[in-house]
């Protein structure tokens, strides 16, 4: 079955861009999520990548795929404080009946 | 404007005292799932309902049951908590076809004393 990894922690600092990377293992996985989750609090869907595209931007958040390797990754540009949380990266099909797989969460410190 | 609602926020039961927790959705999701998370670990699927059939995964203790009475609600109940049940349980919604709609609930944390 799919096994989906990240690194545990990142830390940086304030206004710099925060890289948090993602590895999978299912090639026939078709789409590729990343979540945010805040101390207490559910999982809030960031951003998806289907997996024909190679990259993916939104405001703050750029989503590379290298498809080849079985790569994600996730930028956050400009990071700040609220930024602060532990990032989810996820793989599933394209059916959309099928429970996503994760990976453990990369717990991101944003110091001021 | 919530999408996926549970109640309660927070929960605090007994040890081997039944509890039930629910979960309710506005976006006429047809699947909606039930994971289990402990501190700083990635969320653990307990089941999941694909429309009314009922998909329980391997390693789920049967401690652990759940009800879909309609498209909109979920329930799942603990039947004799442990303290080992203590954990944030997250509800989430699919819809087949739109796999880029997988949205989680705030979740339920439950407390067993």
């Amino acid at each position: 079955g799919e096994d989906v990894e990240q690194s545990l922690f990142l830390s940086v600092r304030e206004g710099d861009s925060s890289v948090i990377n993602c590895t999978y293992t299912d090639s026939s996985s078709t789409y590729l999520y990343w979540y945010k989750q805040e101390p207490g609090a559910g999982l809030q869907l960031l951003t998806y990548i289907f997996s024909n595209m190679d990259m993916k931007q939104d405001q703050r958040l750029t989503v590379l795929l290298n498809k080849k390797d079985k790569h994600l990754s996730l930028r956050i540009a400009d990071t700040q404080t609220g930024d602060s949380a532990i990032y989810f990266c996820a793989a599933g099909s394209a059916s959309g009946n099928t429970p996503l797989v994760f990976g453990k969460g990369t717990r991101l410190s944003v110091i001021a | 404007d919530a999408m996926v609602i549970q109640n309660p926020r927070y929960q605090v039961t007994q040890f081997g005292k039944p509890v039930t927790l629910s979960c309710s959705q506005t976006l006429n999701h047809n699947v909606m799932y039930w994971y289990q998370q402990k501190s700083s670990q990635a969320p653990k699927l307990l089941f999941h309902y694909y429309d009314k059939d009922f998909n329980n995964e391997a390693d789920t203790p049967d401690n652990f049951q759940s009800r879909r009475p309609n498209t909109s609600f979920c329930f799942l109940d603990i039947r004799s908590p442990g303290l080992g049940d203590a954990a944030m349980y997250l509800c989430a919604t699919s819809k087949s076809g739109r796999p880029y709609e997988q949205y989680f609930g705030p979740g339920t944390r439950l407390t067993v004393t």
